[in-house]
């Protein structure tokens, strides 16, 4: 069966200082990879996707980057983070296929202080 | 942007049907209807989708009027863990499939 991974659950960092939070999928090959931020009380923003190794596409225009090395693997970076980078992300995959659902990671709850 | 809209919030007591609304007139004759809840400090889980007819599965029933302007998410016999973050989210479910969340409607289900 396929497991997704995010860590870590939680992260206090300092403004200014670098970002790198992972996510790994297990159990299928080739998905599509999303990052999805949630501010305090708001609705899930898509922030990125990716549909292959190296293919990233940036929904919105920000301070953050995503990189996706290995064929199961997202990576959510910034070099210096804003104080309106705090938030819950969530990072999700799905098959490669049309109409198909999102299964999301348990989050990383980023508090930049 | 969104493009639908829900109820900002909505209570039910357990063990009685939770009817969920969402608007989607907008909606396009290749979008399909999905609904996700998070409970909270929680991922989304996917609940159900649908594309004109009715579906149904093991956690609830998706019933879509028929010009598919609005849909009903219905959860049979609600529990205090039904209590979560409704979305009801529109895509033409594309290869990318990616979905656009909006803030939902909380569902709270009342002992």
């Amino acid at each position: 069966s396929q497991t997704i991974h995010q860590w870590p659950a939680t992260l206090v960092q300092p403004v200014g200082s670098p970002l790198s939070l992972e996510c790994t999928v297990e159990g299928t090959s080739n998905p599509n990879l999303y990052w999805y931020r949630q501010a305090a009380g708001r609705g899930l923003q898509l922030l990125f996707y990716s549909v292959g190794i190296g293919q990233i596409s940036s929904e919105v225009p920000q301070n953050l980057s995503a990189s996706r090395p290995q064929d199961r693997q997202f990576i959510l970076s910034s070099k210096k983070l804003l104080l309106s980078d705090s938030g819950f992300y969530l990072c999700a995959w799905s098959e490669g296929r049309t109409n198909e659902k999102l299964f999301f990671g348990s989050g990383t709850q980023l508090s930049v202080l | 942007d969104a493009k639908t809209t829900q109820p900002t919030s909505m209570d039910c007591a357990e063990g009685r049907a939770a009817n969920l609304p969402c608007n989607h007139s907008t909606i396009s004759g290749n979008e399909y209807v999905y609904w996700y809840r998070q409970i909270h400090s929680q991922g989304p889980q996917y609940i159900i989708h649908g594309l004109k007819n009715n579906e149904t599965n093991e956690m609830a029933s998706l019933i879509i009027t028929e010009d598919r302007k609005s849909s009903t998410l219905i959860l049979p016999h609600a529990t205090l863990r039904d209590t979560a973050v409704y979305y009801c989210i529109v895509s033409d479910g594309g290869a990318t499939n990616k979905l656009i969340f909006g803030t939902g409607t909380l569902l709270a289900v009342q002992p």
